[in-house]
């Protein structure tokens, strides 16, 4: 059974402040990892995707890939109250199945 | 900005009856994926489609599942003979799988469907 494994929180954080987000995934073939955030009662939205070793970033997030380890973390920079929502990591396995993460609840404190 | 759609966003039936959920993925989107969220629980992956025919599925997607490309929109998820089990949120999602963006899935809002 493959497995995405993220803590899920909460994980409170002032606003301004970094907020860092983990992930550990089991299937050691995995190429493409993604992260989503999803608000209570609405559906995952897309914040970025990584498929080689290192940091990706976009805007006030970045994305870290680290495939000898099995790990992916997200940063968010300057936290804002609005970025409280639960975060998901999610893998691709072989061929086209994904493996979502349970989240990591987020509260951004104002 | 194109974008998925789904509907109903909300069905509710009785046990043993069909229940067929709609999803418009994005128009130049080729992989079209289900999936389900039990309340309180993870995303799980039930079904991949492209070109017309089912390319993966998990271990939930047994004979009580089928989906169907019936034209060039629609993608559809039908569930026959539902169980109080199966009450979810459904979400459909769809990738352009081209390009420097590959795999990235866009979920619809859902279809919460209530099974009673």
């Amino acid at each position: 059974q493959k497995e995405v494994e993220q803590n899920s929180g909460p994980l409170s954080v002032p606003e301004g402040a970094i907020a860092s987000l983990n992930c550990t995934y089991s299937d050691r073939v995995s190429q493409s990892f993604f992260w989503y955030r999803q608000y209570s009662g609405k559906s995952p939205e897309l914040i970025m995707s990584i498929y080689s070793n290192g940091d990706k970033e976009d805007g006030r997030f970045t994305a870290q890939l680290n495939k000898a380890s099995q790990y992916v973390s997200l940063l968010i920079r300057d936290s804002q109250p609005s970025d409280s929502a639960t975060y998901l990591c999610a893998v691709k396995g072989n061929f086209n199945k994904f493996y979502f993460g349970s989240g990591t609840k987020l509260n951004v404190k104002p | 900005e194109p974008e998925v759609t789904q509907t109903p966003s909300h069905q509710v039936t009785q046990m043993g009856q069909e229940v067929i959920l709609r999803c418009v993925p994005i128009s130049n989107h080729l992989y079209f994926y289900w999936y389900r969220q039990i309340l309180g629980q993870k995303v799980e992956f039930l079904v991949s489609f492209y070109n017309n025919e089912i390319s993966e599925k998990s271990e939930i997607f047994d004979d009580q599942f089928s989906v169907e490309r019936p034209d060039g929109s629609n993608f559809t998820l039908k569930i026959r003979s539902t169980k109080l089990e199966d009450s979810a949120m459904y979400f459909c999602a769809s990738t352009s799988s081209r390009g420097a963006n590959l795999y990235e899935q866009y979920f619809g809002p859902g279809t919460r469907l209530t099974v009673t």
